[in-house]
């Protein structure tokens, strides 16, 4: 099935150790997100790419760096992990007309300890 | 900067009752407003997009309306079953998505 996929699922890091979650989509979608979600936040914009070849950063990029590979893969790097990064990260693609809004990946689970 | 508020956060409702989720923003510059369905541990789901330029958009049981000028949207669930517990989500979309913190809703048997 078309859509946003997103590797791990689940993950536990050790303080200071360092990761990338991998997130691939098959629709041909120019833009491409990074969420965080915490309880009772919402989701919070960590990185956007408008596309191949462009970052930007969102609401919260502190300790994250992300690479848009080519138009259908973005990552997202913790270099150092701390425990405050202790949430589900989305992925999210979005077509270039407005009709088709948003479509998200399935998540990945981060426990820091 | 956007903020997006979503009231109540939690609902709890016998099935068959009719329902009303609220949303509002503080900038009306938006491209389109757009409701998503999350249940627990898993990622979310696409329900209605309404356009800028759009006051209303309907898909089966569910309606969603915008008013841009007042910077709210609802959400309407009508005749609510025990299926349609989970989360709800409104996000506005200025060049980035913002999201609310979500209503989350109890459909009791």
């Amino acid at each position: 099935n078309a859509g946003v996929t997103q590797t791990p699922k689940f993950q536990v890091l050790k303080t200071g150790q360092s990761m990338t979650l991998q997130c691939a989509q098959d629709m041909n979608h120019n833009s491409m997100y990074w969420y965080r979600q915490d309880p009772g936040m919402g989701l919070r914009l960590i990185y956007y790419s408008a596309s191949e070849g462009t970052t930007d950063k969102g609401e919260v990029p502190n300790g994250y760096n992300v690479s848009r590979l080519n138009k259908r893969e973005f990552s997202l790097r913790l270099e150092s992990a701390a425990p405050s990064q202790t949430s589900v990260y989305f992925c999210a693609s979005r077509s270039d007309k407005e009709v088709f809004g948003y479509t998200f990946g399935s998540g990945t689970r981060l426990t820091v300890v | 900067k956007q903020e997006v508020t979503q009231i109540p956060a939690a609902l709890s409702v016998p099935e068959g009752e009719n329902l009303v989720l609220n949303c509002s923003f503080t900038d009306s510059a938006i491209y389109n407003l757009q409701w998503f369905r999350q249940d627990p541990g898993k990622g979310l789901t696409s329900l209605l997009l309404i356009q800028s330029s759009q006051r209303e958009q309907t898909s089966g049981r569910l309606n969603a309306s915008l008013d841009k000028s007042s910077g709210r949207s609802t959400l309407y669930i009508a005749a609510s079953q025990p299926g349609d517990s989970a989360t709800y989500l409104c996000a506005v979309d200025n060049n980035d998505m913002r999201f609310g913190a979500g209503t989350r809703l109890t459909v009791k048997p």
